[in-house]
């Protein structure tokens, strides 16, 4: 089956402490990318990348970092610098620009 | 630069009423649109997009969109809404000069029996 995906489903972190999320694609999509979800906040943009070794920053990257060295991964790790990392956190997939994106089950990330 | 209106937080409906999730945006050239559902804990599932033709587009689960491009609107329709619509749905335009895609803030749509 194509698609996307997430690991792991639930992840808990120690303050001071960085955590990589992990995304997957089979589909063969280009275009990858992370946003995090807050209540009432819709998703904010963290990064994107269009080809391999190529990323760029989105509206909310301070404090998150990536790769993306082979087209079929993208992950992305929550520094010790992001002040509030308690989120929801979805990685979305998509080739051409006038198709849309898939989307991941997204992970959610607690800060205990 | 491009964005996305969702001017509704919330939006009540009763079972087998019509119902309308409201969407504007703000791009430079023509806007590739879309609409996206969430279910709690989940990802997002598309639902429809618009990029050229008609200005009434058709899409999954009974769901369609009425593009119009003097009100720069995307609203969200179906003629009989059902309780299992009840979600949240995102409204979100692809800006062409960097392929960022870009969301609006969510509707959360309560469909009462």
């Amino acid at each position: 089956d194509g698609g996307i995906t997430q690991s792991p489903k639930y992840l808990f972190r120690k303050e001071g402490q960085n955590v990589t999320l992990s995304c997957e694609q089979n589909l063969n999509h280009d275009a990858m990318y992370w946003y995090r979800q807050d209540p009432g906040q819709g998703l904010r943009l963290i990064y994107y990348s269009q080809i391999v070794n190529d990323f760029q920053k989105g509206d909310i990257a301070e404090g998150y970092s990536v790769s993306r060295e082979k087209k079929e991964s993208f992950p992305l790790t929550v520094t010790s610098a992001q002040k509030n990392p308690t989120a929801f956190y979805l990685c979305a997939s998509s080739t051409f620009r006038d198709t849309e994106a898939f989307f991941g089950q997204g992970t959610r990330l607690t800060v205990v | 630069a491009q964005s996305v209106a969702q001017p509704e937080d919330q939006v009540n409906v009763a079972e087998g009423n019509p119902l309308t999730v409201k969407c504007t945006y703000s791009v430079s050239g023509n806007p590739y649109l879309f609409w996206y559902v969430q279910y709690p804990n989940r990802g997002l599932q598309f639902l429809l997009k618009y990029i050229t033709g008609d200005n009434l587009v058709k899409g999954s689960y009974g769901f369609e969109a009425e593009f119009n491009k003097s009100q720069t609107s995307f609203h969200l329709k179906k003629p009989s809404a059902l309780v299992s619509d009840s979600a949240l749905y995102f409204c979100a335009v692809r800006d062409m000069a960097n392929d960022k895609i870009i969301f609006g803030k969510g509707t959360r749509l309560h469909i009462l029996p």
